[in-house]
């Protein structure tokens, strides 16, 4: 069974910092990995996936993802207090894509 | 407008009482899900349905049962709610294995 497991579990940054969130994994089978957010009394929202090896960028955010080391991490550039967020990643179960394996979070606060 | 909505968005029950929370999406998705979020446990999964009536238990399905006899609809089913099943449920439905789609949440309070 998939393992995730995110740190650090809390970050309070200032405003305009970059931000790096981590996530580790301990099965490379894996074939999909998300990073999801979730704002204060709402729902989970997809951010971003990446799926091979590699970094991916998507405006102000990247995802890095290096399966032999079962890691992979979220970065914020220029980091908002809209921004501020519990930071969810999330692995595919191997031999069921469909369900995901998620971490606890990581709780983000930028300050103004 | 894709979309998946719960009902209720808040309920009290009572110990011993049955309750119902529905979830429907307008996307056509083949895949719903039905999660409970509490405090420091994260996400945790109780069923995933791959289709009409083809629903397969998740990692805490035990006092919970769910339904689905239309594509569009999933509901979660608690018999006989106990206090420890108080707890924020997501609904989320998904076209294949990657993004998930999450209805806003019902509160559950069992007093």
């Amino acid at each position: 069974q998939q393992n995730v497991q995110q740190s650090p579990e809390s970050l309070i940054v200032p405003e305009g910092a970059r931000t790096s969130l981590n996530c580790t994994f301990s099965d490379s089978a894996s074939q999909y990995f998300w990073w999801y957010r979730q704002h204060s009394g709402k729902a989970p929202k997809a951010l971003m996936s990446i799926f091979s090896n590699g970094e991916k960028e998507e405006g102000r955010f990247t995802i890095h993802l290096n399966k032999a080391s079962l890691h992979f991490s979220l970065h914020i550039r220029d980091s908002q207090p809209s921004d501020s967020a519990l930071y969810l990643c999330a692995v595919s179960s191997v031999g069921d894509n469909s369900k995901l394996i998620w971490g606890l979070g990581t709780s983000l606060v930028v300050n103004p | 407008d894709m979309k998946v909505t719960q009902m209720p968005r808040y309920l009290i029950k009572r110990m011993g009482e049955n309750v119902l929370l529905e979830c429907g999406q307008d996307m056509s998705h083949e895949t719903m899900y039905w999660y409970r979020q509490d405090p420091g446990l994260g996400l945790q999964l109780i069923y995933i349905s791959y289709d009409v009536d083809s629903n397969s238990e998740g990692d805490i399905p035990k006092g919970y049962r769910v339904s689905r006899k239309k594509r569009e609809h999933f509901s979660l089913i608690l018999d006989s709610a106990k206090t420890n099943q108080t707890s924020v449920y997501f609904c989320a439905s998904s076209p294949g294995p990657e993004r998930l789609f999450f209805g806003h949440g019902t509160k559950l309070s069992v007093l």
